[in-house]
């Protein structure tokens, strides 16, 4: 079975640091992982997905996300932290013919 | 292009009770995904619906039950309201099953039990 960990639930960072959200998935086969973001009261936007192109992955609002095989992990940055970044992050991963499994998510909170 | 819809926004309803939501998926997809979402328990899987059929289902009490339609449109249906269903339901689309298909949500509907 699938399943998908993020190292902290809370996350603060001072408005232009780096942001590091970290993602971690078992899965027998290699997956296909995807993080998505959630502003209050609003749904899951996707912010990016990784399906085995290219390692690096550049996603929207100047995130990306890098997957490395022998870590089992797919953790998301972003060189400077916007106020606007500060959300609920979640990363997810996938499989053919299976549904979508969640982490239970990484909420980023950005200081002035 | 419009995005997934989801009706009502907000729902406030009492113990016993029954509830349906609906959800328009993105104009093509045909896949439908429910997902309820609490505080504690995070985003859990409800059900997923492929051309009218149900193809995964979570681990979810029999109270809670789904639909899809001819145009991809789908609904669910929770029987006997109980004060733990209270959370957001998101639905979310994709164009199809295979992996690699993000799925794209809507806005969720917030359901509260009184």
């Amino acid at each position: 079975a699938q399943s998908v960990t993020q190292l902290g639930s809370h996350v603060s960072v001072s408005e232009g640091a780096l942001v590091l959200l970290r993602c971690n998935y078992s899965s027998s086969v290699p997956p296909y992982l995807f993080w998505y973001v959630q502003y209050p009261n609003q749904g899951l936007q996707l912010l990016l997905k990784y399906t085995s192109a290219a390692t690096l992955v550049k996603g929207i609002n100047g995130f990306e996300a890098e997957f490395k095989k022998s870590e089992t992990s797919f953790h998301l940055t972003k060189p400077s932290a916007h106020m606007s970044d500060a959300a609920e992050y979640f990363c997810a991963v996938n499989n053919y013919g299976q549904n979508f499994v969640f982490g239970p998510g990484t909420r980023l909170s950005v200081l002035p | 292009k419009a995005g997934v819809t989801q009706t009502p926004r907000y729902l406030i309803k009492t113990r016993g009770q029954q509830v349906t939501l609906s959800c328009s998926p993105i104009s093509g997809h045909r896949s439908v995904s429910w997902y309820q979402q609490t505080p504690g328990q995070g985003l859990q899987f409800l059900f997923e619906y492929f051309s009218e059929t149900q193809r995964n289902k979570g681990n979810f009490p029999g109270r809670f039950s789904g639909r899809q339609f001819s145009n991809s449109r789908s609904e669910m249906n929770v029987s006997t309201l109980e004060l733990g269903d209270s959370a957001l339901y998101l639905c979310a689309s994709s164009a199809g099953t295979g992996g690699g298909q993000p799925q794209h949500f809507g806005d969720g509907t917030r359901l509260s039990i009184l």
